[in-house]
């Protein structure tokens, strides 16, 4: 069956450093991959999308590949604040079927 | 301004009891979405509807139950036969069915749903 898992449950870094999240699959070729972020008690928020023949897209500080080889996508937040501490799902989706989550990494960017 | 509206914010179930969560958008999204979401878990789909009158079981469907009478509402009821209920619900929509398409899903804020 279909496995995604998120590289660790909880990553704490330095306020103005880069974050990196991972989002590995397994028994599954996606042919998109969307990224969100969720505040406790709040419901997740659309991010970014990118779809398989995409292999990098940005907005604004936020940076998603997506490597359908290594069957990895990464999330790069740049210049990060504390205002970017979060839980961020990665889901994945293909032609006609339901997108499906992962169980998320909880964010802490320290000041 | 456009949105999903899920209420009550918290619920409170007895055993035996059957609930029911709203769930509204204003927009104008064909594909309706429900979510349980456990800690430690990712969001695991109970049923969704991309059309008026139709819905499909998720991966986690015994024990509840949805209708689709109307484009915007899509409730859900917990019977008394989901045995552990205790969650955070949350209700999506999207503009293209299934695909979820470059938009992404819109989420609800949660309704929270406790058994005492």
């Amino acid at each position: 069956s279909q496995k995604i898992e998120q590289n660790s449950e909880a990553l704490n870094i330095q306020e103005g450093k880069t974050a990196t999240l991972t989002c590995n699959y397994t028994n599954y070729s996606p042919a998109y991959l969307q990224w969100y972020r969720q505040d406790p008690g709040r419901g997740p928020v659309f991010l970014l999308l990118i779809r398989e023949n995409e292999k990098e897209k940005r907005k604004e500080r936020l940076k998603v590949t997506f490597d359908t080889t290594l069957k990895q996508s990464l999330f790069h937040i740049t210049a990060s604040q504390p205002a970017d501490s979060a839980t961020y799902l990665c889901a994945l989706g293909d032609y006609g079927q339901n997108f499906v989550f992962g169980p998320g990494t909880r964010l802490s960017v320290l000041p | 301004d456009g949105g999903i509206t899920q209420s009550p914010k918290y619920l409170f179930r007895k055993e035996g009891q059957n609930v029911t969560l709203s769930c509204e958008q204003n927009l104008n999204h064909d594909a309706m979405y429900w979510y349980r979401q456990d800690p430690g878990q990712g969001l695991r789909l109970i049923y969704y509807s991309q059309i008026v009158n139709d819905f499909q079981k998720g991966d986690i469907a015994e024990g509840y139950s949805v209708s689709r009478e109307k484009k915007e509402s899509f409730p859900l009821t917990v019977t008394s036969a989901q045995k552990n209920p205790t969650a955070f619900y949350l209700c999506a929509s999207s503009d293209k069915g299934a695909q979820g398409w470059g938009s992404g899903y819109t989420f609800g804020s949660g309704t929270r749903l406790t058994v005492v």
